[in-house]
């Protein structure tokens, strides 16, 4: 039962543009979201989160979009880089769970030249 | 500042044989965890621990036992390795459970 859902497994965007990279959850009880860059053989890193009180969160060219309602959030990158090509994974927490995050299963973004 | 360190990068394991892969920090992290990955699949976490000498299962923790004696190490044991423990694993720490710092991870092949 896979709790965060991340549909697309690949995304390929021209520079310049924006990536719209898309997450759905399952668990009411998740309190405070996160997305996490990984490029190969290294391991995942921070990148933005979102409280589940905010509907926005902005750092630089990295947006994050939360709808409650729908269970659903959203990061949007723009302009979108080359050296932003990486798998994305969407996470989620729940409030009071010793901190455990369930992550979903990536997304392949690809920025081309 | 190394952050998330975990050792050995890769290796091989023969069915049954058993090992443990190493996992220390320098961040004075509380929070500690394990996490595997599958080609195509998120990381699901085998298991965490809140602080030295307080340890819990996570989603998957059949197959692997972890201590944690000092705030700094988190050892991972794999005993009777199978060839499902094939996969890369990843050690983290929090410090107040907002973010993750990760290691490089340990890719294990059994066979």
């Amino acid at each position: 039962d896979q709790q965060v859902k991340q549909n697309s497994p690949s995304l390929s965007v021209q520079e310049g543009r924006i990536s719209i990279l898309n997450c759905d959850y399952t668990n009411s009880m998740f309190d405070y979201f996160l997305w996490y860059k990984k490029y190969p053989a290294e391991g995942p890193t921070f990148l933005i989160s979102i409280s589940s009180i905010k509907d926005k969160n902005e750092d630089g060219r990295f947006t994050v979009f939360l709808n409650k309602s729908a269970k659903h959030l959203s990061l949007h990158i723009v302009p979108s880089q080359p050296g932003d090509s990486a798998v994305y994974f969407c996470a989620a927490r729940v409030s009071g769970s010793a901190r455990q995050l369930t992550f979903g299963s990536g997304t392949q973004l690809t920025v081309l030249p | 500042n190394a952050g998330v360190t975990q050792t050995p990068k890769f290796r091989i394991l023969k069915i049954g044989q058993s090992m443990t892969l190493q996992c220390t920090q320098d961040m004075n992290h509380n929070y500690m965890y394990w996490y595997r990955q599958d080609p195509g699949m998120g990381l699901k976490l085998i298991y965490y621990s809140v602080g030295a000498g307080i340890t819990d299962k996570g989603e998957v923790p059949n197959g692997y036992n972890v201590s944690r004696s000092t705030t700094e190490d988190f050892p991972l044991r794999l005993e009777l390795a199978a060839p499902s423990q094939t996969s890369v694993y990843f050690c983290a720490s929090s410090q107040h459970g907002r973010e993750l710092f990760f290691g490089e991870g340990s890719r294990l092949t059994v066979l």
